[in-house]
């Protein structure tokens, strides 16, 4: 079957620096996403990886090993706004989002 | 309109009802997708739809229908609804399906449905 693992949550401290990862096992691979997801509300897009390495975006970044089929999202100078879930979903090879259950980042003054 | 809308925002529906989440998108997007949300499990597939008048089954779709009479409508029907339906529903477009490239995926607000 298909599998997306996901820590459940998380906690950081803001200003700090957090990574959260991402597992997968999917029959086949056409790109690997992150969303984020604030309380009651839709999911956001963040970032999008289909080759290996770093993609960079502000304070954001995402890394993808496609042969350990391994993600990371890195979030830096974490601020409060940053308390949300965190969706890290697979394109398969019918071209579908597999979705993991999403992590919760708790974050501390 | 900017983006996707979804109505209603939320609904308490007696068991046994008929019930149609609307869905429409002004971004001329050619794929549209409805996606429940449960707690603990990840966004699952419903249906989707790759163009207009055209539509397939996803990973979860007894209990639901769609229809795709255009671009910007993808309504979902619960023919007759049961508690297990209750949950969090999510539309979603995306510029294309199979024609590679990023084609990210942009979501509703969501409808939040209770089935008693």
């Amino acid at each position: 079957g298909q599998n997306i693992d996901q820590p459940t949550e998380m906690t950081a401290t803001e200003g700090a620096i957090v990574q959260i990862n991402c597992t997968y096992q999917t029959s086949g691979f056409n790109g690997l996403f992150w969303y984020q997801q604030h309380a009651g509300e839709a999911p956001t897009f963040l970032s999008y990886n289909v080759l290996d390495g770093l993609e960079e975006k502000g304070r954001f970044s995402s890394f993808l090993s496609r042969s350990k089929g391994y993600s990371y999202l890195l979030l830096k100078e974490l601020q409060m706004k940053d308390s949300a879930s965190y969706l890290c979903a697979v394109r398969d090879s019918n071209y579908q989002l597999i979705w993991g259950a999403g992590t919760k980042l708790i974050i501390k003054p | 309109i900017a983006g996707i809308t979804q109505a209603p925002t939320s609904q308490i529906l007696a068991a046994g009802r008929r019930m149609t989440l609307r869905c429409t998108q002004d971004m001329r997007h050619n794929a549209m997708y409805w996606y429940r949300q449960d707690l603990g499990l990840g966004l699952r597939l419903i249906h989707y739809s790759n163009t207009a008048g055209t539509t397939g089954k996803g990973e979860v779709p007894d209990g639901y229908s769609v229809s795709r009479a255009n671009t910007d409508d993808f309504p979902l029907t619960l023919a007759s609804a049961v508690p297990s339906q209750t949950s969090v529903y999510f539309c979603a477009s995306s510029d294309s399906v199979s024609g590679g490239g990023q084609d990210t995926q942009y979501f509703g607000p969501g409808t939040r449905l209770t089935v008693l």
